[in-house]
């Protein structure tokens, strides 16, 4: 099984800041990537997938990068609307696996 | 737009069976171009896979809980369904269905359901 690997744990932004978070996989994924945001009391939404490509109706604030066995997401300029819980996801191999989460909240 | 529901009891007792279905609405599960698949997440911790169904009806169980689970799809009502045996108090989550679509790479998850919690306790 893939281990998935986020960090940090907690990410403190202030609005209108850049977040990078980081997501590890414990063996190479290739680009077979995606993103997740998660509200409290929603399910989470797909924001990229194939580790860079945005999904559809997700904000150009958002980008990812990254192959093999690291990856970014960035988020450009921090609205309230992202403070929230974003999961990483590998599915290069079964069963795919999810990354702990990297909450981001308000600094 | 497609939307997923998951329905089924909210309280199982501890060595039964949990089972829920999930309704597929905007879309057809007899689409070849997409996975049908069952997610967990126990309160304040991450996402686990459970497990998916083809349209052929082929299956892929995650290894850590294969010999307990069972899923399935329902044609003629456009839902698929999850049978997860012998339960624990280690199987109380949040449990949602899910859509995966293929993209360039594979497939991943690009609809979710709402989720519902399921507690094991007697």
């Amino acid at each position: 099984e893939i281990l998935m690997t986020q960090s940090p744990a907690t990410l403190s932004v202030s609005p209108g800041e850049r977040a990078t978070l980081s997501c590890r996989a414990s063996q190479s994924v290739t680009s077979d990537l995606a993103w997740y945001q998660q509200k409290p009391g929603q399910a989470p939404r797909l924001l990229i997938y194939d580790a860079s490509t945005r999904a559809t109706g997700i904000s150009a604030r958002f980008s990812g990068s990254g192959s093999g066995t690291e990856f970014t997401l960035t988020i450009s300029s921090l609205q309230s609307e992202d403070f929230a819980l974003y999961y990483c996801q590998q599915y290069n191999d079964w069963p795919k696996t999810f990354g702990q989460g990297t909450k981001v909240e308000v600094k | 737009q497609v939307q997923l529901q998951e329905s089924g009891p909210g309280l199982v007792k501890p060595s039964q069976t949990l089972s829920l279905t999930c309704t597929v609405s905007g879309g057809s599960v007899r689409s070849g171009s997409y996975y049908w698949g069952w997610i967990r997440q126990p309160a304040g911790k991450g996402l686990e896979w459970i497990g998916r169904v083809y349209t052929s009806g082929t299956t892929n169980y995650n290894p850590a809980l294969k010999s307990r689970v069972t899923i399935s799809l329902d044609t003629s009502r456009n839902q698929f369904s999850l049978r997860l045996n012998s339960v624990t108090a280690a199987d109380t989550a949040v449990y949602y269905c899910a859509r995966e679509n293929a993209f360039r790479s594979g497939y991943c998850i690009d609809y979710w359901g709402q989720g519902t919690l399921v507690t094991v306790s007697s």
